[in-house]
């Protein structure tokens, strides 16, 4: 089984409407991370979890907010989805130590507003 | 402000060596990481630097100078699926966020 799982997979939805994405791990890694990424561009954050009870805004966090139900899950939510919020959205986890740093990532959720 | 630097695309033949160069000027600087994403599919580590030189990992390979702000990957006996993009992140500071790269999409010709 994958550590790190996305659900949904592909979605699509309209203006204006709330939208939530879900990210679970059994990596038992306290930092939780989303991103969007859009073509040709690289990896933007929008979130960051270091653990339960520690949630902070990234680069681009206006018009989306997060929840850490349990160290295993973090959702990310759309209040009201506007089109510009198109994107491929991945969950990761991390793993810091002093001589490394990884993250790892969920497959994504490709979603499109219209 | 923070930026990195890497080419968009770089072609090359199968068997071949390539080297992908990213530069990077940030605020602050703990290592450099390089990522794999295949199309279609979730950026994979393939190494990270916290120290100058290099790290080999079997075909692949990288490299850190901080004192030129510069590091490149470097792959060997190319394959075709390597064909994909590597992106180079920065970790700027002790809260292990991750700056990124647009990323290089490395196309393998036979």
């Amino acid at each position: 089984d994958a550590d790190v799982t996305q659900t949904p997979r592909n979605r699509i939805t309209k203006t204006g409407k709330r939208i939530m994405l879900e990210c679970s791990q059994t990596k038992g890694h306290d930092r939780m991370y989303w991103y969007r990424q859009d073509p040709g561009l690289g990896l933007r954050l929008i979130y960051y979890s270091f653990d339960v009870k520690d949630i902070n805004k990234g680069e681009i966090s206006d018009g989306y907010s997060v929840s850490r139900q349990a160290q295993a899950k973090f959702s990310l939510s759309l209040e009201s989805a506007i089109p510009n919020q198109t994107a491929l959205y991945f969950c990761a986890t991390s793993d810091v130590t002093e001589y490394t740093d990884t993250q790892y990532f969920g497959p994504g959720t490709r979603l499109t507003v219209l | 402000g923070q930026s990195l630097e890497q080419p968009s695309e770089v072609t090359a033949v199968e068997g071949a060596i390539v080297q992908i160069n990213c530069t990077y000027q940030t605020s602050g600087f703990y290592g450099l990481s390089w990522y794999q994403q295949h199309d279609g599919g979730a950026p994979t580590f393939l190494s990270y630097n916290g120290l100058d030189g290099l790290e080999e990992t079997g075909r692949f390979s990288s490299f850190l100078s901080r004192s030129d702000s510069y590091g490149y990957l470097l792959l060997q006996e190319l394959q075709m699926k390597d064909s994909a993009s590597y992106f180079c992140a920065v970790r700027e500071d002790s809260n292990y966020q991750l700056i990124w790269g647009a990323g290089t999409k490395l196309i393998i010709k036979p």
